[in-house]
């Protein structure tokens, strides 16, 4: 069974600094990785999408993936509170489907 | 670009009645949209998936004679919630499939709150 995989949090991160958040998946055929934020009560935004080994950045939003050790990563620079939210990891595997992991739930301390 | 968007964004209805949510693409065609629904403090829950032209696809325990979806047109897909009652209370939303190749996505509608009394 294919699967997604993050820790729920909560993570809490001081106002200012690095966001790291963390995502593995079972499919070795994954082939696009995908995060997206949901506040409380709102429906999931799409962040950044990325499919190639490496870094791609997009302003204070970085994602990371590898697929080699099969796990890929979003870290917020300069965290804000406005950037608590619960950040959504989602995997391509290939049919046009997502395979959604539970969340994790970040929380920006001013 | 990629805007989804669903109407209505909260109902309230009494048990036994039915409710019909719909969901818009407004500025691309998908062939492809997802509902799916979410209780509070839980994770997206994928109900079905719904293709122009032809039947949804359920997911595993999901009533398709409760849950009745219809994607008529490129742009346009409803979810009928039959005979609702207040086990049916929840978050749902749709989101519509985006792109190509590797880029294939997702982009969500803003929800509906459903309210069984």
């Amino acid at each position: 069974q294919k699967e997604v995989e993050q820790n729920s949090g909560p993570l809490s991160v001081p106002e200012g600094a690095i966001a790291s958040l963390n995502c593995t998946y079972s499919d070795r055929g994954s082939q696009s990785f995908f995060w997206y934020r949901q506040y409380s009560g709102k429906s999931p935004e799409l962040i950044m999408f990325i499919y190639s080994n490496g870094d791609k950045e997009d302003g204070r939003f970085t994602a990371q993936l590898n697929k080699a050790s099969q796990y890929v990563s979003l870290l917020i620079r300069d965290s804000q509170p406005s950037d608590s939210a619960t950040y959504l990891c989602a995997v391509n595997t290939g049919n046009y489907q997502l395979i959604w992991g539970a969340g994790t739930k970040l929380i920006i301390k001013p | 670009g990629a805007v989804v968007s669903q109407h209505p964004s909260r109902v309230i209805c009494k048990s036994g009645t039915s409710v019909k949510i719909e969901c818009r693409s407004l500025d691309f065609q998908a062939t492809t949209m997802f509902w799916y629904r979410q209780f509070p403090k839980q994770s997206l829950m994928l109900m079905a998936t719904s293709n122009e032209g032809s039947k949804a696809t359920y997911e595993q325990g999901v009533e398709k004679d409760k849950f009745l979806i219809n994607h008529a047109s490129l742009t346009l897909s409803t979810l009928t919630v039959t005979s609702a009652h207040p086990e049916d209370s929840s978050f749902y939303i749709c989101s519509a499939r985006y792109g190509g190749g590797a880029g294939d996505t997702q982009y969500f509608g803003p929800g509906t709150r459903l309210t069984v009394l």
